[in-house]
């Protein structure tokens, strides 16, 4: 198993570039989520989708939007990126048994907006 | 509205043991949880407690729960190197809303 895969590792985009970040999970899922951490930020979610189909926006949705592509795939995209969204972008996925949510998460990937 | 707030920083000595407090404001939280994020690395559940118990040891670990004052420590016995990280607390309140805070960066000291 490889639990959850993210690419690219790292990236540089210019102001006004787009890009796709890519996730997958093998452990069959529901949920998957896409969060941004930020030095003294802690991790903030951008945008979660609970099954194949659905997604719903987070806390902090603004500038990206998501495709939820089967059940395995969860990819993020920055349609014009900005400075504002140098980040580490962490994607994790979940199950659910009774209200314990364990989340499994990627590496992470490294966008720096210049 | 929701929060989890836990201090930025802790150091301490080989050996010594590690207390990582938590704050949650939502008593509806069905668990808490400690997660560990190593350098370069992704999030990894440590350990977690369901919120009707007091206390859960597990090897070098201890979790303490008060929910009337609603705080959560993380008690590591004699650390080690390898325990340097992140470690974030969290609180699930429903599935697409997991409240992690701020996360808590412990220095081991020689």
């Amino acid at each position: 198993n490889a639990g959850v895969t993210q690419t690219p590792k790292f990236q540089v985009l210019k102001t006004g570039q787009s890009m796709t970040l890519q996730c997958a999970q093998d452990m069959n899922h529901n949920s998957m989520y896409w969060y941004r951490q930020d030095p003294g930020m802690g991790l903030r979610l951008i945008y979660y989708s609970a099954s194949e189909g659905t997604t719903d926006k987070g806390e902090v949705p603004n500038g990206y939007n998501v495709s939820r592509l089967n059940k395995r795939e969860f990819s993020l995209r920055l349609e014009s990126a900005a400075p504002s969204q140098t980040s580490v972008y962490f994607c994790a996925s979940s199950e659910a048994w009774t209200g314990f949510y364990e989340q499994y998460f990627g590496p992470g990937t490294r966008l720096t907006v210049t | 509205g929701e929060d989890v707030e836990q201090s930025l920083f802790l150091s301490v000595r080989e050996g010594d043991s590690s207390v990582i407090n938590c704050t949650y404001t939502d008593s509806s939280s069905t668990y808490l949880y400690w997660y560990k994020q190593e350098p370069g690395a992704g999030l990894q559940l440590l350990t977690y407690i369901f919120s009707n118990m007091d206390m859960k040891q597990d090897q070098r670990l201890t979790v303490l729960l008060n929910k009337k004052d609603k705080h959560l420590s993380l008690r590591i016995a004699d650390t080690q190197t390898g325990d340097s990280a992140i470690y974030f607390c969290a609180e699930s309140i429903r599935e697409d809303k997991i409240i992690f805070g701020k996360g808590t960066r412990l220095h081991i000291l020689p």
